[in-house]
């Protein structure tokens, strides 16, 4: 079946770039998604990118979207502290549907 | 707009016991959805609706059922709890098909003992 991977943790120092690496199996999706999900809350959507896009700018963040590898990243310049979170990376799976993956834990060191 | 609310926040129950989670938005949204959440996986699809009346079934429907008599509430029920349905459940919604973004709730956490 499709499915969406990730890996669970990354960690980086205060300042830093944090880049969290997806990759997906539905060649067909149409958009791909980045939520962010604080401690105890629900998840809110970060960004997304549509599929015959190569990157996406908004602000301190970059997708990146390699569809031949059908990989997607998400890079946050000048880590801080209030991107302690975990990301999810999602694929549209159909008109109704998204394909998550677990989730990768982003860790902030001083 | 409160955007979308669930109740209650945690729950305990014992095996076999049955309960009712709610989930209501206030934004006129046309799709609903309910997700469960383990630790290394990623969200689960449970249920959803397209629509007042409508239900689907999504990935992991079963011991799970579902209502939306109202456009603006979708209730997840379980008939006989089981320690497998300890969970974190997230409600969600979506404007309409073509909307991208999904609303989530601040999630209900389960436990089944």
């Amino acid at each position: 079946g499709e499915d969406v991977e990730q890996s669970l943790f990354l960690s980086v120092r205060e300042g830093d770039s944090s880049v969290i690496n997806c990759t997906y199996t539905d060649s067909s999706s149409t958009y791909l998604y980045w939520y962010k999900q604080e401690p105890g809350a629900g998840l809110q959507l970060l960004t997304y990118i549509f599929s015959n896009m190569d990157m996406k700018q908004d602000q301190r963040l970059t997708v990146l979207l390699n569809k031949k590898d059908k990989h997607l990243s998400l890079r946050i310049a000048d880590t801080q502290t209030g991107d302690s979170a975990i990301y999810f990376c999602a694929e549209s799976w159909s008109n109704y549907q998204l394909i998550w993956g677990a989730g990768t834990k982003l860790i902030i060191k001083p | 707009n409160a955007g979308v609310t669930q109740t209650p926040k945690f729950r305990v129950l014992k095996t076999g016991q049955s309960m009712t989670l709610l989930c209501a938005q206030d934004m006129n949204h046309e799709y609903m959805y309910w997700y469960r959440q383990d630790p290394g996986m990623g969200l689960r699809l449970i249920h959803y609706s397209v629509g007042e009346g409508t239900t689907a079934k999504g990935e992991v429907p079963d011991g799970y059922n579902v209502s939306r008599l109202k456009k603006q509430n979708f209730l997840l029920g379980l008939e006989s709890a089981a320690p497998s349905q300890t969970s974190v459940y997230f409600c969600a919604s979506k404007e309409s098909l073509a909307a991208n973004e999904q609303f989530f709730g601040p999630g209900t956490r389960l436990t089944v003992l």
